[in-house]
């Protein structure tokens, strides 16, 4: 099946950088979603974007489909900004996710 | 408008016993998922309904597992027999025809 790998794994940021999270995954995907998961263990839609570009505030992400790979920005990064980020790929209605790049953000 | 609910948040169990989880979508979506987490883990996708129809089990990891959504809204997932193994949150999600998936907050299952 499908395979879905996320980089970092961990990353430690001090509050106000710039981080890039990837997404790689090996075969054609119909959609592709970002995810925040807060302490609580809510997953948070942050983008829908199976190609392309889409900036929502301080965050953006990118897909190239035709490489299999996309990339979530968040800049002027915050401590509320902290939590598991999971990238997750549709093949025939259901999502394969990867296996998250835990952040956490210090003040 | 109302996003996807979960009953029970949690639930404490003995091996052995049975359990239902229930998943109220959002309104109007058609297309319901279940999927379940470990801890450190990314979530796994169980089962897939369209309607009233399970699109696809696949993810079911064995016959003890059942989910039903008999009239094409809630849905109740069934774990017959529990062992320790199936301790995890267990995660529902809905869209509309299958577009952008959206979750509930989970039930944590704990199997004593």
């Amino acid at each position: 099946g499908i395979q879905v790998e996320q980089s970092p794994p961990d990353l430690i940021l001090q509050e106000g950088a710039n981080s890039t999270l990837r997404c790689n995954f090996s075969d054609s995907v119909n959609n592709l979603q970002w995810f925040h998961q807060n302490p609580w263990g809510q997953l948070i839609n942050l983008f829908y974007i199976p190609s392309g570009t889409k900036q929502n505030g301080r965050l953006s992400a990118t897909t190239v489909a035709t490489e299999r790979y996309s990339l979530l920005y968040i800049s002027s990064s915050q401590t509320t900004d902290s939590g598991v980020y999971f990238c997750a790929v549709s093949q025939g209605g259901k999502l394969i996710f990867g296996q998250g790049t835990e952040l956490s953000v210090k003040p | 408008g109302a996003g996807v609910s979960q009953t029970p948040s949690n639930k404490v169990t003995e091996k052995g016993k049975y359990v239902e989880l229930r998943c109220d979508p959002i309104s109007g979506h058609t297309a319901l998922y279940w999927y379940r987490q470990s801890l450190g883990q990314g979530p796994e996708f169980l089962i897939y309904f369209q309607g009233t129809g399970a699109a696809d089990d696949s993810g079911l990891p064995n016959d003890r597992f059942f989910a039903v959504r008999p009239e094409g809204s809630v849905s109740t997932l069934k774990i017959q027999r529990t062992e320790r193994g199936d301790s995890a949150v267990y995660l529902c999600a809905s869209s509309f025809s299958g577009d952008e998936q959206f979750f509930g907050p989970g039930t944590r299952l704990t199997v004593l």
